[in-house]
């Protein structure tokens, strides 16, 4: 079975630090494919990285960097200068293809993440 | 990406009646899948919804609770039925993704039952 694990609730920071939020995963399989969704006040889930289990590089992109470390099963999630309109549920999701269909995602149990100005 | 429309974006209704929400996507895709995410907490998959086939379900959704559609390649409903306030969440179509896409997702529906 696959599983997600946030262990970070609820993180408050000031706005321009810096936060980190966690994420460690367990699957079986030996390709897999990880993600990270933003989900704001409003509802809707906007995608903000797929990295495959095969591309280790870490990832920035603007004040966002991914850290992918298949040794501790983590792909953690770095916002640097943080910004309120960064304030916002954000999940972490696996999921795996097995060389066949797609898959459904198994979600972490989110990190709620308050920038206060 | 894809691009999905889902109605409504949200309802209320009253207990021991259902409501059908549905989710149109610009393209062709094989899967969709049907979650529910319940105040406060993380995303559960409902099923997943095959065009011409009957829907898998996950353990603890049925379909006489949670029936689906999947008509065609870009179409799918999916039935809350005989709702009770337990019900109250907010429900996503999602598809599954292009070449180096994450999945997409529906706006959602934002169900209250009273």
């Amino acid at each position: 079975a696959q599983k997600v694990t946030q262990a970070q609730t609820e993180i408050s920071v000031v706005e321009k630090e810096d936060v980190t939020l966690d994420c460690v995963y367990e699957t079986r399989d030996t390709t897999y494919y990880l993600f990270w969704y933003k989900q704001p006040p409003s509802g809707e889930l906007v995608f903000l990285i797929r990295r495959n289990s095969f591309d280790e590089q870490n990832e920035i992109s603007g004040r966002y960097s991914w850290n992918f470390q298949k040794s501790t099963s983590s792909f953690n999630f770095t916002i640097t200068a943080s910004q309120v309109v960064d304030s916002a549920v954000y999940f972490c999701a696996l999921t795996s293809s097995r060389g066949g269909p797609a898959r459904q995602l198994t979600f972490g149990s989110g990190t709620q993440l308050t920038v206060l100005p | 990406s894809a691009v999905i429309s889902q109605k409504p974006s949200r309802d209320i209704c009253q207990r021991g009646t259902s409501l059908t929400i549905q989710c149109q996507v610009d393209s062709q895709v094989t899967m969709m899948f049907w979650y529910r995410q319940q105040p406060g907490q993380s995303l559960t998959l409902i099923a997943t919804a095959n065009q011409g086939s009957e829907a898998t379900y996950e353990s603890g959704f049925v379909i006489d609770k949670f029936p689906i559609s999947r008509p065609n390649l870009t179409f799918s409903t999916l039935t809350v039925s005989n709702m009770s306030p337990e019900d109250s969440s907010i429900y996503l179509c999602s598809v599954s993704p292009g070449q180096g896409y994450g999945y997409t997702f529906g706006s959602g529906t934002r169900l209250t039952v009273v």
